[in-house]
C-alpha cells in the first residue's frame, strides 16, 4: 500500500452503534488529520494530531474521539452519533506543520462515507 | 476568522478550452497560502498548485495557473486545453502561516469538461 489508505471506505451505523474509522499513512509523516466533508459545506477540519501529540481540535462534538497510537496511525472512534454526522470523513497526512516555517503539503486519503441512521 | 468563497457552484467547459475557476478569501494575515485542490469522483483530493502569499509572481503548473491578487484577496484558477480528465470538484483553500497545518476551504466548484 501506498500513500493515506482508510478502511473502511463506507459505514452504514445505527445511532446507537459505536464503530471506529482507520486512517494508516505510508509516507513517513508525522502529522495525521481528521475533516469532514458534508454536502453543501466546506470541508471542516476536526482534529490534528503532530507528533502523535492532539495540537488542534475544532470545537467537535465528544461523541467523535481521535485517537492517534503512532505516526502512521489515526482513528476516528466514533458513539451515539446523529444523522447530520452522515458525510465523508478524510484523512490526511503531513510532515510536522510547525508554526511559521513553510508549508508541507497533506496528502488525503479517499475518505470513508459515513452513513448514520 | 479567515473565510473562503467560491462563487460558482458548478461550471462547464468544452475540451481543449480554457475555464476560470474563481475564489475570494478574507484575512487580516499578511503571510499566508492558498490552494486549489482537486476531487475527481470518487477518488483522492489532490494538490493542484500552491501560492505563497509573499510571492507576487503567479504560480503555474503545466496547464494549471493561478491569477493572485492580494490585494483584492482574489485567487482565481485557470485551467489551459481542458482534459476529460480534468472533470472534477475543485475547491479553494487558505492556510494561515502561523497555523498548525489548518486548512480553510471553500466549498468547491464542480467542474465538468464536455468532450
Amino acid at each position: 500500500e501506498t500513500g493515506v489508505t482508510q478502511t473502511p471506505r463506507h459505514l452504514v451505523m445505527g445511532m446507537t452503534n459505536k464503530k471506529s474509522l482507520k486512517c494508516e499513512q505510508h509516507l513517513g509523516h508525522n502529522a495525521m488529520y481528521w475533516y469532514k466533508q458534508s454536502a453543501k459545506k466546506p470541508l471542516e477540519l476536526m482534529f490534528v494530531y503532530s507528533l502523535e501529540e492532539r495540537v488542534e481540535n475544532n470545537s467537535v462534538p465528544s461523541r467523535f474521539s481521535p485517537e492517534c497510537p503512532n505516526s502512521s496511525h489515526l482513528f476516528l472512534h466514533l458513539h451515539t452519533l446523529q444523522p447530520e454526522d452522515s458525510a465523508l470523513y478524510l484523512c490526511a497526512s503531513s510532515q510536522d506543520q510547525l508554526a511559521g516555517v513553510g508549508y508541507n503539503e497533506q496528502f488525503f486519503g479517499p475518505g470513508t462515507r459515513l452513513t448514520v441512521l | 476568522a479567515q473565510t473562503v468563497t467560491q462563487s460558482q457552484p458548478e461550471m462547464s467547459v468544452q475540451e481543449a478550452e480554457t475555464v476560470t475557476l474563481s475564489c475570494t478569501y478574507d484575512t487580516s494575515e499578511n503571510n499566508y497560502y492558498l490552494f486549489w485542490y482537486k476531487q475527481p469522483p470518487s477518488r483522492q483530493m489532490i494538490l493542484v498548485i500552491r501560492q505563497e502569499a509573499y510571492k507576487q509572481q503567479n504560480a503555474t503548473e503545466n496547464r494549471f495557473s493561478v491569477n493572485f491578487q492580494k490585494a483584492a484577496k482574489s485567487f482565481s484558477l485557470k485551467i489551459s486545453d481542458s482534459q476529460l480528465g480534468d472533470t472534477a470538484m475543485y475547491f479553494c483553500a487558505f492556510m494561515g502561516v502561523g497555523s498548525q497545518g489548518n486548512l480553510i476551504f471553500g466549498k468547491g466548484t464542480k467542474l465538468s469538461v464536455k468532450p
